[in-house]
C-alpha cells in the first residue's frame, strides 16, 4: 500500500536559517504529491504540491521537487521566520486534489523557530 | 466566504457511548472528507461523500460511519466509543472533482474517558 515518511522532530532552527524538511514515500503508480501546514489550533491548509515527476512546487519561498527515481518530496525554504513555526505534512494521493479516495499522510514534522 | 465549520469544538465523551460530530463545508462544495487524527497514528482518511454518496472509505471498523445531506452538511458518528477513538477528527470539503483542492476544518477534538 502506499505510505509517506518524513522527519518527525521536533526541528528547531533560529530565524533566517535554511530549512529541509525529508519526506519520502512509497506509492504504485504515480500518485500526486503535498505538503500541508497545520498552526496551532488551526486545520490543515495547503502549502504547496506536485503532480508529476520533476515538478517544483512553490508557495510563500517555499519550495518542494518530485524526485521519482529517489521517491521523494523534500520541503525546503531558504531563510526561515518565526511565523512559520507550525506541524508540516507531507502526503500523497492518486489524485491532484486529493480528494476522492483519501490522502495518505506523514506523521508531521513540528517546527520550531526561534528568534 | 466562509471556511469549513466543525462542531462542537470540544467533547468529551465516555466509553461505550455514541458521538456524533458535524461539518458545514464551504458553500458549493459537494464533497465532504473526513480524516482522524492522533498522535500514534497521524491523520489517517476515514471515508468521503459526495451527492449524499459515500465514494470511498478507509481502513476504520463498522463503529465509524458517516451521512452526507442534500445541503452537503456530513455527520460522523462513532458508536461503541474506546478509549482509542480521542483524537482531533478533521473535515474537508472541496468541489468533488478529483483535481480540486482540499480545504479542512479546525477539527472537533474528542476525548473518551
Amino acid at each position: 500500500g502506499n505510505s509517506v515518511t518524513q522527519m518527525e522532530g521536533p526541528v528547531t532552527l533560529s530565524e533566517e536559517a535554511f530549512l529541509t524538511i525529508n519526506c519520502t514515500y512509497t506509492a504504485t503508480g504515480y500518485p500526486s504529491l503535498f505538503w500541508y501546514v497545520q498552526y496551532p489550533g488551526e486545520g490543515l491548509q495547503l502549502l504547496l504540491k506536485a503532480t508529476k515527476a520533476d515538478d517544483k512546487g512553490s508557495n510563500k519561498g517555499f519550495e518542494a521537487t518530485y524526485r521519482k527515481e529517489t521517491t521523494s518530496f523534500h520541503l525546503e525554504k531558504g531563510s526561515v521566520q518565526v511565523s512559520d513555526s507550525a506541524v508540516y505534512f507531507c502526503a500523497l494521493s492518486r489524485y491532484s486534489g486529493g480528494g476522492a479516495d483519501g490522502l495518505t499522510f506523514g506523521k508531521g514534522t513540528h517546527l520550531i523557530i526561534q528568534p | 466566504k466562509a471556511g469549513v465549520t466543525q462542531t462542537p469544538r470540544y467533547l468529551i465523551k465516555t466509553r461505550g457511548q455514541q458521538v456524533t460530530l458535524s461539518c458545514s463545508p464551504i458553500s458549493g462544495h459537494r464533497s465532504v472528507s473526513w480524516y482522524q487524527q492522533t498522535p500514534g497514528q497521524g491523520l489517517q482518511f476515514l471515508f468521503e461523500y459526495f451527492s449524499e454518496t459515500q465514494r470511498n472509505k478507509g481502513n476504520f471498523p463498522g463503529r465509524f460511519s458517516g451521512r452526507h445531506f442534500s445541503n452537503s452538511r456530513s455527520e460522523m458518528n462513532v458508536s461503541t466509543l474506546e478509549l482509542g477513538d480521542s483524537a482531533l477528527y478533521l473535515c474537508a470539503s472541496s468541489s468533488g472533482t478529483v483535481n480540486e483542492k482540499l480545504f479542512f476544518g479546525s477539527g472537533t477534538q474528542l476525548s473518551v474517558l
